[in-house]
């Protein structure tokens, strides 16, 4: 079975630094991967997909990530970020079960960007 | 443009009450449906899954059940509530065979005291 792992729960950080949220994911055939972000008490917005081509895909507000089939990650990068960026993001693979599509999800890492 | 509507916002239920939560879904057709519960500080785990009117799948076993009366729209219940019931609950839909992401709805934070 397909799963994700989000290596860190929480990621502290300084508004204009750098940041990096690991994703790793387990699978044995094609994936299709995804970054969620959830602003508090708010649904989950589709932040950046990788479907297939390119392995670097970006968002519209500055987030890029990286997908490495080696070394099974999708890990999430910002080179410079904002107070507005403190939100949860969730990471995500395509799975087949039972026919249908569904997304499987890593249990998510908070970003705290302070000033 | 499609949109994702779920009511109510927020709900304050005694345990052992009825639940319904609605979800429902405009500006596409024959969409897949989802429920998801967030439990406070955890991930999304998934519920329910629909591919079409009356045809639900259950993911994990619970006193929750699913229905799907019309094409757009998707409903949430359960007879009797329990504490652990408590969460944040999320309806998201998909478009079959494309893409495979989902789209999320506002959510309903359901509080069982």
């Amino acid at each position: 079975a397909q799963s994700v792992t989000q290596l860190d729960s929480q990621v502290p950080v300084f508004e204009e630094a750098p940041v990096e949220l690991r994703c790793n994911y387990s699978s044995s055939v094609s994936v299709y991967l995804f970054w969620y972000v959830q602003y508090p008490n708010q649904g989950l917005q589709l932040l950046l997909k990788y479907l297939s081509g390119s392995t670097l895909v970006k968002s519209i507000n500055g987030f890029e990530a990286e997908f490495n089939k080696s070394q099974t990650s999708f890990h999430l990068r910002k080179p410079s970020v904002h107070i507005s960026d403190t939100a949860e993001y969730f990471c995500a693979v395509n799975t087949i079960s039972g026919g249908y599509n569904k997304l499987i999800f890593g249990a998510g890492t908070r970003l705290a960007v302070h000033p | 443009s499609q949109t994702i509507h779920q009511w109510p916002a927020t709900l304050v239920q005694p345990v052992g009450s009825p639940l319904s939560l609605e979800c429902t879904v405009e500006g596409t057709s024959n969409p897949n449906l989802y429920w998801y519960r967030q439990a406070a500080g955890r991930g999304l785990q998934l519920l329910f899954y629909s591919v079409g009117i009356g045809q639900i799948s259950s993911e994990v076993p619970q006193n929750l059940s699913a229905s799907r009366p019309q094409d757009r729209q998707f409903i949430l219940s359960s007879k009797k509530l329990l504490l652990s019931d408590s969460g944040f609950y999320l309806c998201a839909w998909s478009v079959p065979g494309q893409g495979h992401e989902q789209y999320f709805g506002p959510g309903t934070r359901l509080t069982v005291t």
